[in-house]
């Protein structure tokens, strides 16, 4: 089946830095890839949708300069969480719909994003 | 964002019973209802999925119903294992956007 690969898996910064996580799509081209952060016990709730070659479309309330999205190839996309805050922890999970493979969606694997 | 309506956000059944999760939607242009599973700190994995133009599906012990006209599609899962325990949330097209899930547990 599709793969997506979520890199790192964990991270632990500092207040101020700048994170970014990485969601790859193994063996597909997906030209959609979503964000979703997720906090314990909650849903998956979608920051943005990220389009190759284009502006990403980002959900109301979340802030497009704090969280960067860029999907530069049809096998790519990275989330940069900038100037990290300790309310920025949270599980952040990235899935990818296959170009022209219709509607199913393959997560990957979330980043635990830790901010001290 | 928008999210599905989703009852009940926790549900416990003995083994070997049966569980159904329920969501609700809005809009009528979603064409498209799965429903995943996630265990804890993993990823949410398909389970089932259904199309607008079909009232029921079914794979084992797992099915999902539509109702269009209500706008709601339920999860039944029959004959409970413990292994079933799990978050569940259904989602639908077009922005997937998920339910507020279901944690169920299935006591031994």
């Amino acid at each position: 089946g599709a793969v997506v690969s979520q890199h790192p898996s964990r991270v632990i910064c500092k207040s101020g830095t700048s994170v970014k996580i990485e969601c790859r799509s193994l063996d597909f081209q997906a030209t959609t890839m979503f964000w979703y952060r997720q906090f314990p016990k909650q849903s998956l709730m979608l920051m943005a949708t990220s389009n190759e070659g284009s502006k990403a479309t980002y959900e109301q309330g979340v802030e497009k300069d704090k969280f960067l999205i860029n999907h530069a190839s049809l096998t790519l996309s990275t989330l940069t969480v900038t100037s990290a805050h300790p309310e920025d922890s949270s599980f952040y999970i990235c899935s990818a719909a296959p170009t022209g493979g219709g509607e199913k969606l393959f997560f990957g694997s979330g980043t635990q994003l830790s901010v001290l | 964002g928008e999210n599905v309506e989703q009852h009940p956000s926790t549900l416990s059944v003995q083994e070997g019973d049966s569980a159904v999760i329920k969501c609700t939607y809005s809009d009528s242009a979603s064409n498209y209802f799965p429903w995943y599973k996630q265990e804890l700190g993993k990823r949410p994995q398909l389970i089932i999925d259904i199309r607008s133009n079909v009232g029921e599906k079914k794979d084992q012990r797992i099915a999902v119903t539509l109702n269009k006209t209500a706008k709601h599609f339920s999860l039944h899962i029959t004959e409970t294992q413990p292994e079933d325990s799990a978050v569940y949330f259904c989602a639908k097209r077009n922005q997937f956007y998920f339910g507020t899930g279901t944690s169920l547990t299935v006591i031994p």
